[in-house]
């Protein structure tokens, strides 16, 4: 899987927007762009991931460059309960055997 | 649906001591994976299967075993105890191959070996 590189720390007030980056400049054609996020004490949970077209759920959006070598996923309002450690992760379509790979990801703050 | 469930959540273990870390899951998920957490890290993948009967290495299996006899349960066997498994251990499983197909994680065993 290709590398992605992400920011170790980033803080944010609560009800506020967060904009959580990630850069994949290596990414190929066939790759997807996942986002899990892990509270304290959990395992991880799946958040989002998209190929080419930005994407909303329930949780979050995920806005892709034109090029795809980077990404953003955005909170619309952060809460207390957001704070954890977000992990961006590209995995290829056509290997699905294999398992996601998680690197040490983006550990997000939420203050009051 | 209880998800994925793992037990226990907490264990400490003698050095070489053996022990099984039990993954069970209920949604008829054909890939399972074990993943250890170091404190401070990502996770590293220690196995995976596609399907009940087969079962395959990750980036750290050395000092493990797994089985998948059924397509519910995917223990993870360590055989030798050692200081350096201990860590946090995650099992997750996932429906199909398809890229839509989310990871669904337990809430990990705590491993302590002195």
């Amino acid at each position: 899987d290709a590398k992605t590189t992400q920011p170790n720390s980033m803080e944010s007030n609560e009800e506020e927007p967060v904009h959580l980056p990630c850069n994949h400049s290596t990414i190929s054609g066939t790759d997807y762009i996942h986002w899990y996020r892990q509270l304290p004490s959990q395992g991880p949970e799946y958040v989002i991931h998209g190929l080419t077209s930005n994407v909303n759920n329930r949780m979050a959006s995920l806005a892709i460059a034109e090029d795809r070598k980077s990404s953003t996923l955005i909170l619309h309002r952060a809460t207390l309960r957001d704070a954890a450690v977000y992990y961006c992760i590209l995995r290829a379509g056509n290997q699905a055997g294999t398992a996601l790979i998680f690197g040490k990801g983006t550990t997000l703050s939420v203050s009051s | 649906n209880a998800g994925v469930t793992q037990t226990p959540k907490f264990r400490i273990l003698k050095i070489g001591q053996s022990m099984t870390l039990q993954c069970a899951q209920d949604m008829n998920h054909n890939y399972m994976y074990w993943y250890r957490q170091d404190p401070g890290m990502g996770l590293k993948l220690i196995y995976y299967s596609v399907g009940a009967g087969i079962t395959d290495k990750g980036e750290v299996p050395n000092g493990y075993n797994v089985s998948r006899s059924t397509t519910e349960y995917f223990p993870l066997r360590l055989e030798l105890a050692a200081p350096s498994q201990t860590s946090v251990y995650f099992c997750a499983s996932k429906l199909d191959r398809a890229n839509n197909s989310p990871l669904h994680f337990g809430n990990g065993t705590r491993l302590t070996v002195t």
